[in-house]
Parts: structure tokens; sequence; C-alpha cells
């Protein structure tokens, strides 16, 4: 099945470790976004890619680094300098051919103890 | 990138029809609008796109004037099962995908 899938679902790290969430496509899509949703509020954007070995910062980067090496993956480090990292984070992709149509997968539950 | 402004919340009653508007003042002639829903735990999801005049599938219609300042999502029918986030999106070509805060649709019986 064509899909995109994160993991891992759920990702507990004490505080101070970096951590890698991962997040790969089978849909042959250019485009790649990262999100965060705090409990309650709407998605905020991380950082985005539009190509392989390209990628922009959204609107909460700090603490945040990505890599484009592939068209399927597009992997996001939480680092020790993002001072509120637990949240649930998406992942989603998109080819611009379909205008604004993404597909997302189904998150990661980061909590830092 | 254009501003949308949507109700923070509204509440329905199962079988009712709920129309949620989406205000974008600032939209560009390129722009497209878009709606996602959203449930709780889960990645949106794509509900309905359009740029003009009326559109039409088999979960929403989208209903946009002409000046197009504005487009109104309809639910058809709603059950509880419609209760979720509805997000409404200006995007354009090249653009990144920004979301706004949602409306939270509650449906009751």
């Amino acid at each position: 099945d064509g899909g995109i899938t994160q993991s891992p679902k759920y990702l507990f790290r004490k505080e101070g470790q970096n951590v890698t969430l991962s997040c790969e496509q089978n849909l042959n899509h250019d485009a790649m976004y990262w999100y965060r949703q705090d409990p309650g509020q709407g998605l905020r954007l991380i950082y985005y890619s539009q190509i392989v070995n390209d990628f922009q910062k959204g609107d909460i980067a700090e603490g945040y680094s990505v890599s484009r090496e592939k068209k399927e993956s597009f992997p996001l480090t939480v680092t020790s300098a993002q001072k509120n990292p637990t949240a649930f984070y998406l992942c989603a992709s998109s080819n611009p051919g379909d205008r604004a149509k993404a597909f997302f997968g189904q998150g990661t539950r980061l909590t830092v103890v | 990138l254009a501003k949308t402004t949507q109700p923070i919340s509204m509440d329905s009653y199962e079988g009712q029809e709920v129309n949620i508007t989406c205000s974008h003042n600032n939209i560009a002639t390129n722009d497209y609008i878009t709606w996602y829903q959203q449930f709780p735990s889960q990645g949106p999801r794509f509900i309905i796109q359009g740029y003009k005049t009326k559109v039409t599938n088999e979960v929403a219609s989208l209903f946009i004037p002409a000046d197009r300042k504005s487009s109104t999502l309809s639910l058809p029918r709603v059950s509880l099962s419609d209760t979720a986030v509805y997000y409404c999106l200006v995007w354009g070509y090249g653009n990144k995908l920004v979301f706004g805060a949602g409306t939270i649709l509650r449906v009751k019986s």
C-alpha cells in the first residue's frame, strides 16, 4: 500500500538528549513537511522540503534539524536546544501537481521527562 | 501567504447540515482553497479543494463567492463521527502548507 509512515508512534526521552523521528513515504511525492501540534492547538510548521537536498525553515524551526538525502525520507531531529519538545509531531508529503492535497502520517507523540 | 480566519468552535446535532465559513481577504489570484479534517491523535485528512464557484464530492461541498475572499465548507447531514477539527488553508503553487487554528465541530445526538 502507498502511504506515509512515521515511527515510532510513542517516544520517551530524557531531557537534554537529541532524538530523531522517522518519516518515510512511498508516494513518490516531491514535497515533505514536519509539523508540531500541542494539545488543543493547530499545526505549526517546523521544516519543509520541496526537493531532495533542499529544505527550508518553517515558523518554529529553532531547536530542530532535518535532512533530505532521499526523496522517500525526511527525518526530524529534536535537539537539546528545543526548550519544550513534548508534543505530537506530524509528517506530511505532497506533489506540486496535486496542489495542496497532502497526505499525513499517523504522528509521533514525543514525551520528554 | 493569505491569512485565514475561522470560528473557533461550532455545535450541531446529528442529521443537520453544517456550514463552516472561512475568511481569506488577501487571497492571491493563483491561490486555491483547501479544507482538511482532523480527528484526535491523527494526522489531518484532505476533504475538498476549490478555486471558485462550487465544488462537491462524496464528503462535502465547498462554496466560493466570486470575490473569493471567503469560502464555506458544507457538511450534509452530519453524524457523531463528523466531530473533528476542520482547517481551512489557502495555498499557492510553490508555497508552504500552513495550517491555522481550525474550527472544532462538535456533533451531538
